[in-house]
């Protein structure tokens, strides 16, 4: 298994509160990922990282923003947390998007966040 | 926005049995990929299909990459218990790294 750690894997805050989660891979893989999992909906991308310091908007980033200072580290904040982003958020580590050379990528083991 | 429509969303069927899941897009991949997810952990990878056509074989499972690209299924010859879980297809930008997930397909197998 890759080294990917997402921190903390459970959280309850309040509404209107600022959470960071954050996940950290020791792999030195150049793309990491944040999604949310809802019942109904798979995966949906909110932010991805394809350097350190280089992000794109996923499908679902209203509300989040994301920073990447060191390759290890990508750090997923919910701005003003409402009860529509309680959700089990995964973080996802991978090489180059060569997916012609197999390249793979590894979720951690998903941070539950409820706010109330 | 590229979207994946992942058919059906709930299959429960008895042990032994065959399935089929279904994952289409009106857009082009440059891959697809086939995920497993056991509940309270995260997805795992269990193949990458990149060229259209393209046939793999895992054990009992067979995936299949659609000729123009943008559409692949899972097939599942003689269904056991273990094979319980959560199937997920994902498609891979043609440019750049985004990976965009469908709904996924809950498979429940009674012995």
């Amino acid at each position: 298994d890759a080294g990917i750690t997402q921190s903390p894997r459970h959280k309850v805050t309040e509404t209107g509160t600022p959470v960071t989660l954050r996940c950290h891979q020791t792999e030195n893989h150049r793309y990491m990922y944040w999604y949310r999992q809802d019942p109904g909906h798979g995966l949906r991308l909110i932010h991805y990282s394809y350097g350190v310091k280089d992000t794109d908007k996923g499908e679902v980033s209203d509300g989040y923003s994301v920073s990447r200072s060191k390759t290890e580290d990508f750090l997923l904040t919910l701005e003003s947390a409402t009860s529509s982003q309680t959700s089990v958020y995964f973080c996802a580590s991978g090489g180059p998007p060569n997916w012609f050379s197999g390249n793979t990528i590894y979720f951690g083991e998903g941070s539950w966040l409820t706010v109330v | 926005t590229q979207l994946l429509e992942q058919s059906p969303q709930f299959l429960s069927i008895q042990e032994g049995e065959n399935l089929t899941v279904y994952c289409n897009s009106s857009s082009v991949f440059s891959s697809l990929q086939w995920y497993r997810q056991e509940p309270g952990e995260g997805p795992v990878l269990l193949v990458t299909v990149v060229t259209g056509g393209e046939v793999k074989k895992l054990k009992r499972l067979t995936f299949q990459f659609g000729d123009a690209r943008k559409d692949s299924s899972l097939h599942i010859t003689a269904a056991q218990p273990g094979d319980t879980g959560l199937y997920l297809c994902a498609g891979a930008e043609n440019q750049g790294g985004k990976l965009i997930f469908g709904q996924g397909t809950e498979l429940s197998v009674k012995p």
